[in-house]
């Protein structure tokens, strides 16, 4: 069935460093979302790409669809300290199967 | 977007009792969706919940184990039967939101320790 794998697994960075996690797909995706779930908190859409190659952007936040649409990142420039918890990717493949990607945990040191 | 109330939000029970986690919508919604979050673990997939039908479940939870009510479109319910400490988790229900392009919206969350 299919697959969707994250790395890194954890990330401590000092706050203003960057970050980036990835997410990458056993199968052909129709579509990856990204969520952010705080300590404590429940899960956040963030964002849905739906088109092979597409970049967006939140703020500092930039987000990138692979050509292949099986990979995806989110770069976070200057990270804050607000930006700390676990961000998840989740993959639809043209069979509507919807799987979550296992997180990557940002930790920010003030 | 659209906005869940699930309730209760944390809650610790005895082994072989049971305990129904309650979803309320603000809008109407075809498919519920429970998920089940073990500590510092991504988010499982338990079940489908739709209007009319009976739930439509994944590999490794049945029924008699996670049995689901959706008597409207507004609403649904999952019951942890005859629980066991290996239940203890953070269930979760959730709808895709057209309000924010179909990505998923979730209830906050019910924490539940079984002792």
């Amino acid at each position: 069935g299919q697959q969707v794998m994250q790395i890194p697994q954890y990330q401590h960075v000092q706050e203003g460093e960057d970050f980036t996690t990835y997410c990458n797909s056993s199968t052909t995706l129709s579509n990856i979302q990204w969520y952010k779930q705080r300590p404590g908190g429940h899960p956040v859409f963030l964002i849905q790409l739906v088109k092979s190659g597409e970049v967006k952007k939140q703020k500092r936040l930039t987000f990138q669809f692979g050509e292949a649409k099986k990979n995806s990142s989110l770069h976070i420039t200057a990270t804050q300290t607000t930006d700390v918890g676990t961000y998840f990717c989740a993959g639809r493949d043209y069979g509507q199967n919807f799987v979550f990607g296992p997180g990557t945990r940002l930790s920010v040191l003030p | 977007s659209a906005v869940i109330s699930q309730k209760p939000s944390r809650d610790i029970c005895q082994r072989g009792t049971s305990l129904t986690i309650q979803c309320q919508v603000d809008s109407q919604v075809t498919m519920m969706f429970w998920y089940r979050q073990q500590p510092g673990q991504s988010l499982t997939l338990i079940a489908t919940a739709n209007q009319g039908s009976e739930a439509t479940y994944e590999s490794g939870f049945v029924i008699d184990k996670f049995p689901i009510s959706r008597p409207n479109l507004t609403f649904s319910t999952l019951t942890v039967s005859n629980m066991s400490p290996e239940d203890s988790s953070i269930y979760l229900c959730s709808v895709e939101d057209p309000g924010q392009n179909y990505g998923y919206t979730f209830g906050s969350g019910t924490r539940l320790t079984v002792v």
